[in-house]
């Protein structure tokens, strides 16, 4: 089974400087990969996702992922984080699953940006 | 134009009740979900539907049943509430008829649920 892991239950960053969320996969098959952001009291949106075209992916929001095979890594990355940014971010992976597929969802982290 | 809708979006009950959270989706999708937050964030799948067709079953207990009367509704029936069972409640939906995996999930708002 197919799984990912964030490293980095918590972080903390300064508003203007960079973010960097990580996040690692296990797969015996090219992964499909995913990054959502759920804010407080509201559902998950994403923010971008890795389906084996561009190794870099542009999401929303000015936030962009790598897929590095070599690393097994889907690092979520923004050059200068706004206040806005607060929120978990989850990091996933996608099974097929017949007619349908399911994510495997890591732990999540909980981006705090200060002033 | 909500696209992924759950009602209610607050539920407190007693042990030992039955509830139901219902979700609509007005994208057009053929594939709904629902997945379940503990209070430690930590997000699993529970059911999938596609066209009213039961697809991913998680083990979850057989007190949880999904109905799905048509594909744009999956509704989540919960017999004989525990208090393990509070937890956020999403529902899900993607246009995957394949299941290739590759196509975006949108979720609902969720449903919180507090067990007593």
């Amino acid at each position: 089974a197919q799984s990912v892991t964030q490293l980095g239950s918590h972080v903390s960053v300064s508003e203007g400087a960079l973010v960097l969320l990580r996040c690692n996969y296990s797969s015996s098959v090219p992964p499909y990969l995913f990054w959502y952001v759920q804010y407080p009291n509201q559902g998950l949106q994403l923010l971008l996702k890795y389906t084996s075209a561009a190794t870099l992916v542009k999401g929303i929001n000015g936030f962009e992922a790598e897929f590095k095979k070599s690393e097994t890594s889907f690092h979520l990355t923004k050059p200068s984080a706004h206040m806005s940014d607060a929120a978990e971010y989850f990091c996933a992976v996608s099974d097929r699953a017949g007619t349908a597929s399911k994510l495997t969802f890591g732990t999540g982290t909980r981006l705090q940006v200060t002033l | 134009d909500t696209a992924v809708s759950q009602t209610p979006k607050y539920l407190v009950t007693q042990m030992g009740n039955d509830k139901s959270i219902k979700c609509e989706q007005n994208l057009g999708h053929d594939t709904m979900y629902w997945y379940k937050q503990d209070s430690k964030k930590f997000l699993k799948i529970m059911f999938s539907y596609n066209n009213k067709e039961l697809i991913i079953n998680e083990t979850v207990p057989n007190r949880f049943s999904p109905k799905s009367p048509d594909k744009a509704h999956l509704n989540l029936h919960i017999n004989s509430l525990e208090l393990g069972d509070s937890a956020v409640y999403f529902c899900a939906s993607s246009q995957d008829t394949r299941g290739l995996g590759t196509d975006t999930q949108y979720f609902g708002p969720g449903t919180r649920l507090t067990v007593l």
